[in-house]
């Protein structure tokens, strides 16, 4: 089970939108639609921003969004804030009745 | 509110064993499933082990299936790990999570605990 494929690092500056994505096969992101997407500010512990592929948890603000095409999903960030710079990471059910995290994805905001 | 906090970290030599505990409060426990998630120092997120609210069924990545085991306590709000032939590629911080009611991914995590391999 090798983790699922996101880019090292997406900068964007201020206002902008940046999109991370998620590269899995047909057992895990490609066969359900049970994809959720994790923020982890440095020293904290990762906070849940999206589930079920596009739906997003109480209190997370809309300018998270997240959708799905094959194998890959996809995580964007419109009007990029100062406050949205840290790792992201993605994470899949998987046959099996497992889940597969992604490698993770660094945003730096300029 | 929701709090979950782990315990029972520390330094353990190659081979040796170690039980990480998770205290849950703030929810109705028995009716969540749970899960331990790891992460590495200065690396990314691993899935570890989860079970059901009942207890009924677990499961387990494969890198620590047959070493580890996941089980709680419904009447103390406690869940736990297991560890067993422990080795370095074991160290890392270890999250306890709870389930999204829905299902299929982690929508309250603890603070984590520290568990080192060294000899």
């Amino acid at each position: 089970q090798s983790a699922l494929t996101q880019p090292a690092t997406v900068s964007g500056s201020p206002g902008q939108s940046i999109t991370i994505s998620c590269t899995g096969t047909r057992s895990d992101v490609g066969g359900y639609d049970c994809v959720s997407w994790y923020q982890q500010h440095p020293g904290k512990a990762p906070k849940l921003m999206i589930y079920d592929v596009a739906k997003r948890p109480s209190g997370i603000s809309d300018h998270f969004s997240g959708s799905k095409s094959g194998n890959t999903a996809s995580l964007t960030i419109s009007g990029l804030q100062t406050e949205d710079e840290a790792d992201y990471y993605c994470c899949s059910y998987a046959t099996g009745n497992t889940y597969i995290f992604g490698t993770g994805t660094k945003v730096t905001v300029l | 509110e929701v709090q979950l906090v782990e315990s029972g970290g520390g330094l353990v030599q190659p081979g040796g064993s170690l039980i990480l505990s998770c205290a849950a409060s703030g929810f109705t426990f028995s009716t969540y499933p749970m899960h331990w998630v790891r992460q590495a120092p200065g690396r990314g997120l691993e899935y570890v082990a989860s079970i059901l609210g009942d207890g009924s069924s677990t499961s387990y990545s494969n890198s620590v299936r047959g070493r580890f085991t996941i089980s709680r306590d419904n009447s103390k709000n406690t869940l736990y790990l297991q560890m067993g032939s422990l080795r370095g590629e074991d160290t890392a911080l270890y999250y306890c999570t709870r389930d999204l009611s829905s299902g299929f991914s982690f929508d309250y995590w603890g603070q984590g605990t520290l568990v080192s391999v060294s000899s």
